[in-house]
């Protein structure tokens, strides 16, 4: 299995509707992200979560919003989705900051969660 | 404010050939981290390396290598031999010190038999 899943992998919505994306992970760590990913832009941080009472936006929070119902839980919700919205979206997981400690500081990802708002 | 350009689009290579992928980083700290991370077409992101600011060795693993240039705010990568398998998106990214990865836009690579 792996260590950071996301569902779905796949869903298709209509303008207007409410969609959640979730994420878990069995890496054990307390930093949690979402990422969106368009064509030609790269990844852009939607929000993160450094432990469970700690929640800060990320550079394109708008229309979005999070929860962190556990260390290993990190949702993603589009209260009334557009069709700007549509993207593949990335939910990740990192131990520590580089540097403070053995890990490397590097980011797990999921596999993605691709969404079509029409 | 933290910054990563990656210029080239997409790069088109036949098998065999050498490739270099550029990046070239923004940043106003004296620490920071520099990552590559390679999307195959599956879809997943992954690790492949990190270095940070203090430690301007090169590094080679395998057929890859990375040009760390403090002096141009570069990081380079370079494909020796390269590989169908290696057709990927490659993104550059930048961490500094207390704050949030930064990626660049990514770039297309499309290694030809």
């Amino acid at each position: 299995d792996a260590d950071v899943t996301q569902t779905p992998r796949n869903r298709i919505t209509k303008t207007g509707k409410r969609i959640m994306l979730e994420c878990s992970q069995t890496k054990g760590h307390d930093r949690m992200y979402w990422y969106r990913q368009d064509p030609g832009l790269g990844l852009r941080l939607i929000y993160y979560s450094f432990d469970v009472k700690d929640i800060n936006k990320g550079e394109i929070s708008d229309g979005y919003s999070v929860s962190r119902q556990a260390q290993a839980k990190f949702s993603l919700s589009l209260e009334s989705a557009i069709p700007n919205q549509t993207a593949l979206y990335f939910c990740a997981t990192s131990d520590v900051m580089p540097g403070q400690g053995k890990g490397a500081g590097e980011l797990f990802f999921g596999e993605g969660s691709r969404l079509t708002v029409l | 404010a933290q910054k990563v350009t990656q210029a080239q689009t997409e790069i088109s290579v036949v098998e065999k050939e050498d490739v270099t992928l550029d990046c070239v980083y923004e940043t106003r700290d004296t620490t920071y981290y520099l990552f590559w991370y390679k999307q195959p077409p599956s879809g997943e992101l992954v690790f492949l390396i990190r270095r940070n600011s203090f430690d301007e060795q090169n590094e080679i693993s395998g057929r890859y290598s990375w040009n760390f240039q403090k002096s141009t705010s570069s990081f380079n990568f370079t494909i020796t031999a390269s590989q169908v398998v290696d057709s990927a998106v490659y993104f550059c990214a930048l961490q500094e010190y207390g704050n949030k990865l930064v990626f660049g836009a990514g770039t297309i690579l499309r290694v030809k038999s």
